[in-house]
């Protein structure tokens, strides 16, 4: 089955960093999605994005829809360790999400 | 509280036993899904139902079967077919028509086999 190029496919950074994640396909998608998942628990949604080319804001978390509609970003500013996770994209496939291979982030003190 | 459980949340099979995970929602989706994830991989779908009485087979059904009898309840069976069951399985919920898939998920049940 298809799933999302993302990269990078994991993150050690400093606490206060700014990180950035992209996923891309060989698809057209009409939405986009964000999830953040952490251990041993299922995905949770951050962000949402229903049109190209849409920057998307859920507090330190900004995401957009590429304009050609086959590419997504995240951006977590002023990282915290809280932050710690697997970020995962997934674009919409009418009746099934397609998902990308995952950005582990370790954040350090 | 709205959302969606899973149980158990660590399930062991011998060899040879077919073994059911539980998935119920109270959210009033009409969409169901059953996903795998293997340590360090994404998510890669096994089973989905939009509809009671209907579902449909993902990337990775074999070895695995589902009902939908209920539109809150979607178990999922990993049977003895399945040879390599270990792994992290999660089940997920949507309204059918709206903006975008997005889907909402549960905690997951971790399978291991003994």
């Amino acid at each position: 089955g298809q799933q999302l190029n993302q990269s990078p496919q994991s993150m050690f950074i400093q606490e206060g960093e700014d990180v950035s994640m992209n996923c891309t396909s060989s698809s057209i998608f009409n939405t986009w999605l964000w999830y953040k998942q952490e251990p041993g628990e299922g995905p949770v949604l951050l962000i949402a994005l229903y049109k190209a080319g849409e920057l998307t804001s859920n507090g330190r978390l900004t995401a957009q829809f590429g304009i050609t509609r086959k590419d997504s970003f995240l951006n977590i500013s002023a990282s915290i360790p809280s932050d710690v996770g697997i970020y995962f994209c997934a674009g919409d496939n009418t009746d099934k999400l397609i998902f990308g291979t995952g950005t582990r982030l370790q954040v350090f003190p | 509280d709205g959302g969606i459980t899973q149980s158990p949340k660590y399930l062991f099979r011998k060899e040879g036993q077919n073994v059911t995970l539980s998935c119920e929602q109270n959210l009033n989706h009409d969409a169901m899904y059953w996903y795998r994830q293997d340590p360090g991989q994404g998510l890669r779908l096994i089973y989905y139902s939009q509809i009671v009485n209907d579902f449909q087979k993902g990337d990775i059904a074999e070895g695995y079967s589902v009902s939908r009898e209920k539109k809150e309840s979607f178990p999922l069976t990993v049977t003895s077919a399945q040879k390599n069951p270990t792994a992290f399985y999660l089940c997920a919920s949507s309204i059918v028509g709206g903006i975008g898939n997005i889907q909402y998920f549960g905690a997951g049940t971790r399978l291991s086999v003994l």
